[in-house]
């Protein structure tokens, strides 16, 4: 069983829409994460939740809007693409919200035309 | 404020070369410390951790020390493989709500 799994993998959509991508975990962990690697490979947070609860969020424009539903699922949706959000993003979760590691799911790319 | 720094990649070595990426990071107090691999394609998997100075994380052949004094966390492994290539990044966490910060990534590249 997939431990933190993330769909759709790969995401192609024009400027201007709106799409969602959605994050499941079955470790039972506490805290959820978005992450945004871009085409350096750098990594950054966007957001972290702790049982439903914004904890993080890191100066995200507000077209980004995550949203949980329960402490299992954490989806990014994101309005009116720009061409600059292409990037990979990646879904994570960890048992707390301090000094542990968290599990990565595989990961979309987006890619913005 | 906290931060990693990594070496540069890209690392080109031959098959059972010896590997050294170097780590450091600045924290305030006494964060724990990772290393991710990131395979071709693939997403983040946690290759080692160390939670307090001194401690050692290994695993696959790979290791990598806390050493508070020189604010590093190396990594090395003895003899890489083929298989090794990948992105290797360090990355630290602190009680700042769980989140990592990661170092810009390595990439390794190994020959036969």
């Amino acid at each position: 069983d997939t431990a933190v799994s993330q769909t759709p993998k790969y995401l192609v959509t024009q400027m201007g829409n709106d799409k969602s991508i959605k994050c499941e975990q079955n470790l039972g962990h506490d805290t959820m994460y978005w992450y945004k690697q871009d085409s350096k490979k750098f990594l950054k947070i966007m957001f972290s939740y702790n049982n439903k609860e914004l904890i993080i969020n890191e100066t995200v424009p507000n077209r980004f809007s995550p949203k949980s539903p329960d402490k299992a699922h954490l989806n990014l949706h994101i309005n009116s693409l720009e061409l600059g959000d292409s990037a990979v993003y990646f879904c994570a979760s960890s048992p707390q919200h301090s000094n542990t590691e968290a599990f990565f799911g595989q990961g979309t790319r987006l890619t913005v035309v | 404020g906290n931060s990693v720094t990594q070496m540069e990649g890209p690392v080109t070595l031959s098959e059972e070369a010896f590997l050294t990426i170097n780590c450091t990071y600045t924290a305030t107090g006494y964060p724990s410390l990772f290393w991710y691999v990131q395979y071709p394609g693939e997403g983040l998997q946690l290759l080692l951790k160390a939670t307090k100075a001194d401690d050692k994380g290994s695993n696959k052949g790979f290791e990598a020390t806390y050493r508070k004094e020189t604010t590093s966390f190396h990594l090395e492994k003895g003899s890489v493989q083929v298989s090794d290539s990948a992105v290797y990044f360090c990355a630290l966490v602190y009680n700042q709500g769980g989140k990592l910060i990661f170092g810009q990534g390595t990439e390794l590249s190994v020959k036969p």
